[in-house]
């Protein structure tokens, strides 16, 4: 079955800009799309369409795309961007949604 | 302002079938917001989220492939409800359950529920 691989874990300082990267093989034809997951809460949609940002995200969060990786940026990250990511996508004939493993950001 | 809410049992038997509702606020599921994909995602404790399935034009189901044998998503428009239902349940299948909403088939889920705690065991 086709699979999103995320590193599990990256940690930053305050102020300095986090890059959390998704890869599988299937990226350069299909979108991805990036949640935001704090503790004890539901998924927040942080990117769509691997650039977007929906309405309501800060600006400091941002997407890009380079053949089978996207890319999540949060430049500047604060105390409170402190959580768990996940990249979504589909496999490869569009009949299953696939979640990435999720990776935790840590603010150091 | 659309919201989504899960309810139902917090503990199932091994063996048995777990059963979900999402009740939708906000909003008609077979009105204003009839080309939206009703989803139904999980989280097991202290890890990732899987996709099980959604329910789109009221009678149109996909499924997780994984999953597919034992899941059945349906919907009451007259309730603005979907549902879930998972036969067959072990330990494996304790998790958080979301229900989400999707604006189209393979797409985001831009709006979703607070989560119910499934638990299985005797």
């Amino acid at each position: 079955s086709y699979e999103l691989t995320q590193a599990p874990s990256v940690s930053v300082s305050p102020g300095q800009t986090a890059r959390i990267t998704c890869s599988g093989d299937e990226l350069p034809k299909r979108y991805a799309y990036w949640y935001q997951q704090k503790p004890g809460r539901a998924p927040v949609l942080v990117i769509s369409k691997d650039t977007e940002r929906p309405s309501g995200i800060p600006e400091r969060f941002s997407g890009s795309s380079s053949g089978t990786t996207v890319t999540l940026t949060i430049s500047g990250v604060q105390a409170e961007d402190e959580a768990d990511y996940y990249c979504q996508s589909a496999d490869s004939s569009d009949t299953s949604v696939v979640f990435g493993g999720g990776t935790k950001l840590t603010v150091l | 302002q659309v919201q989504l809410q899960e309810s139902g049992p917090g503990l199932v038997k091994p063996s048995g079938t777990l059963s979900l509702t999402c009740t939708v606020s906000g909003g008609s599921i077979s009105g204003s917001m009839r080309y939206f994909y009703w989803s139904w995602i999980r989280q097991p404790p202290g890890k990732g989220l899987e996709w099980i399935g959604y329910i789109y034009d009221i009678e149109n189901t996909k499924y997780n492939p994984s999953l597919k044998s034992r899941v059945t998503i349906s919907v009451d428009t007259s309730k603005n409800q979907f549902f879930l239902n998972l036969s067959s349940v072990t330990a494996a299948d304790t998790a958080m359950y979301y229900c989400a909403r999707a604006p189209g088939r393979m797409v985001s889920f831009d709006n979703w529920g607070q989560g119910t705690l499934v638990t299985v065991s005797s």
